[in-house]
């Protein structure tokens, strides 16, 4: 089983600020087959990133996903008031597809 | 509009059984693979199920394996997760989530339902 582990666990943040979020995965996730959601309370998980980098449809552009093998980044380069939230990573690239325990982005 | 609506949920004792259904509108049902992701309270999400478009495949996390059954109906735009067996660590709300690509095997969900609550309790 790939163990997702991300950092850091809480990001406090102002809005305007850059938010980088990181995922490492126990071992090499193939053909970058990672994906990256948002949750807010009380909401069902939304796609934001596929295939490491791909933003899904509707996702606006300051979401941006990198990497490969084991390490993996999400970056919201300017956040907005929306944006704070719980972000997850999977791995859909091996059964069980797993997912990172989170990263909480809250307002410093 | 893409949809998909869970339900099925409730207080169950341990041991016992339910059946949640999703009931998908605005999309091709029998062109998409499907899964079911969990999160218990105040918790992450946890994988638990996926099914091919025709159901021909499925996959399980190694946690429900041999208790849950995922299947659908392609007739009804209809997926469902039998859950016997149900023990406490099984409560969480479940989601039902379309796969972006039709393929069973790279679960990434682009659409999900709003969830149904099983609480499973004595």
């Amino acid at each position: 089983e790939i163990v997702l582990t991300q950092s850091p666990g809480t990001l406090s943040l102002s809005p305007g600020e850059r938010a980088t979020l990181s995922c490492r995965a126990s071992q090499s996730v193939s053909s970058s087959y990672l994906a990256w959601y948002q949750q807010k309370p009380g909401q069902a998980p939304r796609l934001l990133i596929y295939g490491a980098s791909n933003r899904a449809t509707g996702i606006p552009d300051r979401f941006s996903g990198s990497g490969s093998g084991t390490d993996f980044t999400l970056t919201i380069s300017r956040l907005e008031p929306e944006d704070f939230a719980v972000y997850y990573c999977q791995q859909y690239g091996s059964s069980p597809f797993t997912f990172g325990p989170g990263t909480k982005v809250d307002i410093k | 509009e893409v949809q998909l609506l869970e339900s099925g949920g409730g207080l169950v004792q341990p041991g016992g059984s339910l059946r949640l259904s999703c009931a998908a509108s605005g999309f091709t049902f029998s062109s998409y693979a499907l899964s079911w992701v969990r999160q218990a309270p105040g918790k992450g999400l946890e994988w638990v199920s996926s099914i091919s478009d025709r159901g021909g495949a499925t996959y399980y996390a190694d946690s429900v394996k041999g208790r849950f059954t995922i299947s659908r109906d392609n007739s009804k735009n209809t997926l469902y997760l039998q859950m016997n067996s149900l023990r406490a660590e099984d409560t969480a709300v479940y989601y039902c989530a379309k796969h972006l690509l039709n393929i069973v095997a790279r679960p990434v969900m682009d659409v999900w339902g709003k969830g149904t609550t099983v609480t499973v309790s004595s």
